[in-house]
């Protein structure tokens, strides 16, 4: 069964990095039919995508964040990485790393069918 | 970008049937997916392209997607379908996955 977990630091202060991992096990990240992603989710809000990578290192971010967020493989530890810069209270959230499935395609990137449990992420100071 | 409206809240009785609507102009040219999430939990895949249950999804849930609004089924609620649910598009103008605001289910 593919779990996935990730982990990193709770708290971070206004104006520094947000950095996070996401280990996968019980299936390889190099496998060439997923992509895999981030997902966050602010206390009491709803889901908002911010970027997904495939095991080659390509990425595809969310526009508004683009700017912000670095994305990163490591296949031989079957991990992915995720950067935030310049965080701001705003980006308090639960971060959810998971698979995604389906198609890729212009007009078609699937679903996303494995998470992680989530890991909540505070900016303060 | 693409907006995906869902209402807040549906309430339904035990045994009945629970519809759950996404709208979006023309969503019935686009791969709608639904998710589950529980208090505290992640959310959990119930239905992809429209209306494919992934492996482990019951029968009771089904999926539509016609015109500008698409529709998650849930027949024969359980007090364990009590959840937030959201529909996901792959926006494909502003290279975005688009997610709906989410919608409260609750077992009366």
């Amino acid at each position: 069964q593919l779990q996935l977990q990730e982990s990193g630091p709770g708290l971070v202060k206004p104006s520094e990095t947000l950095s996070l991992t996401c280990t996968v096990s019980g299936g390889s990240i190099s496998s060439s039919s997923y992509y895999w992603g981030w997902i966050r989710q602010a206390p009491g809000k709803g889901l908002e995508w911010i970027g997904s990578i495939f095991y080659s290192g390509y990425t595809y971010y969310n526009p508004s964040l683009k700017s912000r967020v670095t994305m990163s493989v490591d296949t031989s530890k079957n991990q992915f990485s995720l950067r935030l810069s310049s965080v701001t209270a705003t980006d308090t959230a639960i971060y959810y790393c998971a698979r995604r499935g389906g198609y890729s395609g212009h007009d078609d990137r699937g679903y996303f069918d494995y998470w992680g449990q989530g890991t909540l992420v505070t900016v303060s100071s | 970008s693409y907006v995906l409206t869902q209402p807040p809240s549906v309430s339904v009785a035990p045994g009945q049937t629970a519809r759950i609507a996404c709208g979006g102009n023309n969503i019935g040219r686009k791969s709608v997916h639904w998710y589950q999430q529980k208090t505290g939990q992640a959310p959990v895949l119930v239905i992809d392209y429209d209306s494919v249950r992934p492996s482990g999804i019951p029968e009771r849930f089904s999926g539509s997607n016609s015109g500008n609004t698409a529709t998650l089924i849930i027949s024969r609620v359980e007090a364990g379908d009590e959840a937030d649910y959201y529909c996901q598009v792959w926006d494909s103008s502003s290279d975005l996955y688009v997610f709906g605001g989410g919608t409260k289910v609750t077992v009366l």
